[in-house]
Order: C-alpha cells, then sequence, then structure tokens
C-alpha cells in the first residue's frame, strides 16, 4: 500500500514569489492535514481538509491557503513568500474518523523542504 | 503558548537501557494522546497513543504512561535500541477535532 507521497520534496523560492505543494493521501484516505515544521516553533497545524472541505484552520496569516480534489488529493499555496516562510511542510492523512483507534491514526508523507531566499 | 511541552530537547541512553521522555500539557481538553517518531528526511511515525480514560498502554518495547491530575504523560522504551535513536514528537487531540497538538520533539541518542 503506497504511503503518503508529497511533491516536490525540495524547493527554492525568492522572497515574493508564490508557490504550490501537492499531496497524494493513502488510497482510502479522506481527510487531509498540513503542518509547518520549523526549528523554532516545531510541528504546527496549518488546516484540515475533509471530502474537499477545509474542516479545520491552524493559526497562519491568509497567504497560506489549501484545497483538496475529489479524488483527495491536496494542494497547499503560499503566496507572497517570506523568508520566514522557509520550513518543512509536511502532509498528513487519515482516514477521518477522529483519528483514536488504531489504523485511523494520521499517516505523515516525507515533507516538501521550501527554502526561501 | 505552547500546550504541548517537551522540555527535554535531547536525551542520550546506553543500549538495554531504559529511555524515558516526558511530556506536559495545558489543555485540560485534550482527551487523546500520540506519540510519533522522526528520521531525518522523513516523516513523523505513528508509535503508540493512549486515551485520556486510561493510564496505561503497551506496545511491545514502548508503554506510555499518561497522569492526567499532573497533565503530564511519558514514553517509555525498555530495551533501547541504536535504531530507536530518532525525534520523538508527543502529540495530543481534542474532541473531534483532527488537529494534532504536537510538543517541540526530543532528539533520542541510544549509545551503543
Amino acid at each position: 500500500k503506497a504511503g503518503v507521497t508529497q511533491t516536490p520534496r525540495y524547493l527554492i523560492k525568492t522572497r515574493g514569489q508564490q508557490v504550490t505543494l501537492s499531496c497524494s493521501p493513502i488510497s482510502g484516505h479522506r481527510s487531509v492535514s498540513w503542518y509547518q515544521q520549523t526549528p523554532g516553533q516545531g510541528l504546527q497545524f496549518l488546516f484540515e481538509y475533509f471530502s474537499e472541505t477545509q474542516r479545520n484552520k491552524g493559526n497562519f496569516p491568509g497567504r497560506f491557503s489549501g484545497r483538496q480534489f475529489s479524488n483527495s488529493r491536496s494542494e497547499m499555496n503560499v503566496s507572497t513568500l517570506e523568508l520566514g516562510d522557509s520550513a518543512l511542510y509536511l502532509c498528513a492523512s487519515s482516514f477521518g474518523q477522529g483519528m483514536r483507534a488504531r489504523g485511523t491514526e494520521a499517516f505523515f508523507g516525507q515533507g516538501t523542504r521550501l527554502t526561501v531566499v | 503558548d505552547q500546550q504541548v511541552k517537551q522540555n527535554s530537547p535531547s536525551l542520550s541512553v546506553q543500549e538495554g537501557r531504559i529511555s524515558i521522555l516526558n511530556c506536559d500539557y495545558t489543555n485540560s481538553m485534550f482527551d487523546y494522546f500520540l506519540w510519533y517518531k522522526k528520521y531525518p528526511a522523513e516523516g513523523p511515525t505513528f508509535l503508540i497513543s493512549i486515551s485520556s480514560i486510561k493510564d496505561k498502554n503497551e506496545d511491545g518495547r514502548f508503554t506510555v504512561f499518561l497522569n492526567k491530575s499532573a497533565k503530564h504523560l511519558s514514553l517509555h522504551i525498555v530495551p533501547s535500541q541504536p535504531g530507536d535513536s530518532a525525534v520523538y514528537f508527543c502529540a495530543a487531540l481534542s474532541g473531534s477535532a483532527r488537529q494534532l497538538t504536537f510538543g517541540s520533539g526530543t532528539q533520542l541518542t541510544v549509545l551503543p
């Protein structure tokens, strides 16, 4: 069974540009969440999509947005990039049933390492 | 305001000994806790979890203890193996939300 796939793995962008990251969840998973990992802030929740609808959003500015397609694949977009957006962006997928039973927990992809210069 | 705290950034343990990783939380609405392990250049992988209605959960070499009154949980690894060397994240869930709140992680190094 294929895991969560994130593309690209590495990305270098210039301040002011925008970027789109992609996430393909595990087959059958309908919930996709995005997290930002930085050395100073650890792993922080960005947003969660379930059945193409954003269900939950973290405390990030509106420059961070996302969407989910009918096949559960998700994209995350960051506009007007800032140096502080340099981070590892992780996508996690789950069945979307509360993540409390064995096998329903969130499975993470390898992440996209974004560097803003 | 960190709702989940891992106060030890790093821990070194000899192979075969016990590793104890600690986690504290402040939000009393958290009702489910998870531990994830992360190797460099990989995403976090689920290790073990515990519901707030329990105080202990075991899975092989891994045991998680929950002290609700102290808002504290710990992960015990016995015996520790060099392959356990990784960053360990404590995470929490509340209610029906599927938003994981993570601690800052503890780098465990198991020395051969």
